[in-house]
């Protein structure tokens, strides 16, 4: 059981950079997620995929976010010109299906600098 | 828009007694419940969940009730033991809808 992994564990960054961030879903799972958490809050949908659709996008998914997911497995959220608040955890999950359990990864800290 | 909350940050017991987390919604759309565990530095763990057509749900030594009048739900912990110390998140969605609501969680310490 490999479980959900994200990579890398923690970013640092300075205000304007681009950075990109990978997530590896458990291999079956069809539903892949991208949450982001900051500190004293619970984690905030921001994009959803069903295999390689990206079906959901969080109205706090601005422009300088992109995800993709381009063969239904693994995905990429990339984060344009990063800005000192998008400094946060950013959980990637999978799951089976609807009303399934999500599993998390671990996490990318990202830090803005 | 907290549509999910858990008005306690934090909650201290005693090793063997009840733990008592508690969740409170706004949408009365919601229809599946979940909760999470969180330890440092991992990602959230599914707990246990229920859907709006239950009232209670039980694994183990945890249980979830919902009260769907009052828009409330908590999770027991029966007996509580050390390794429970953790955040635990309490997660609502809507049918066909992809976006799970969670709420900003609850540190639990369960003191030996």
């Amino acid at each position: 059981d490999t479980g959900v992994s994200q990579d890398p564990r923690h970013k640092i960054t300075k205000r304007g950079q681009n950075v990109t961030f990978r997530c590896d879903p458990i291999s079956e799972h069809n539903r892949l997620y991208w949450y982001r958490q900051t500190l004293g809050q619970g984690p905030e949908f921001l994009t959803y995929f069903q295999n390689e659709a990206q079906l959901e996008k969080s109205r706090l998914l601005s422009d300088r976010f992109s995800a993709e997911r381009p063969k239904g497995s693994f995905s990429t959220l990339e984060i344009q010109r990063t800005e000192q608040g998008d400094s946060a955890m950013y959980l990637c999950a999978s799951s089976l299906g609807q009303y399934e359990k999500l599993f998390f990864g671990s996490g990318t800290q990202l830090s803005v600098l | 828009d907290q549509q999910v909350k858990q008005n306690s940050p934090s909650l201290s017991v005693q090793e063997g007694r009840i733990s008592i987390l508690n969740c409170d919604y706004t949408n009365s759309m919601f229809d599946y419940f979940l909760w999470y565990k969180k330890y440092p530095a991992e990602g959230p763990t599914f707990l246990i969940s229920i859907s709006s057509i239950k009232d209670k749900n039980e694994d183990g030594r945890f249980t979830v009730f919902l009260n769907k009048s009052a828009k409330h739900l908590s999770l027991h912990i029966v007996p509580s033991q050390p390794g429970d110390s953790a955040v635990y998140f309490c997660a609502a969605s809507v049918s066909n809808n992809n976006d799970m609501r969670f709420g900003a969680g609850t540190r639990l310490t369960v003191k030996p």
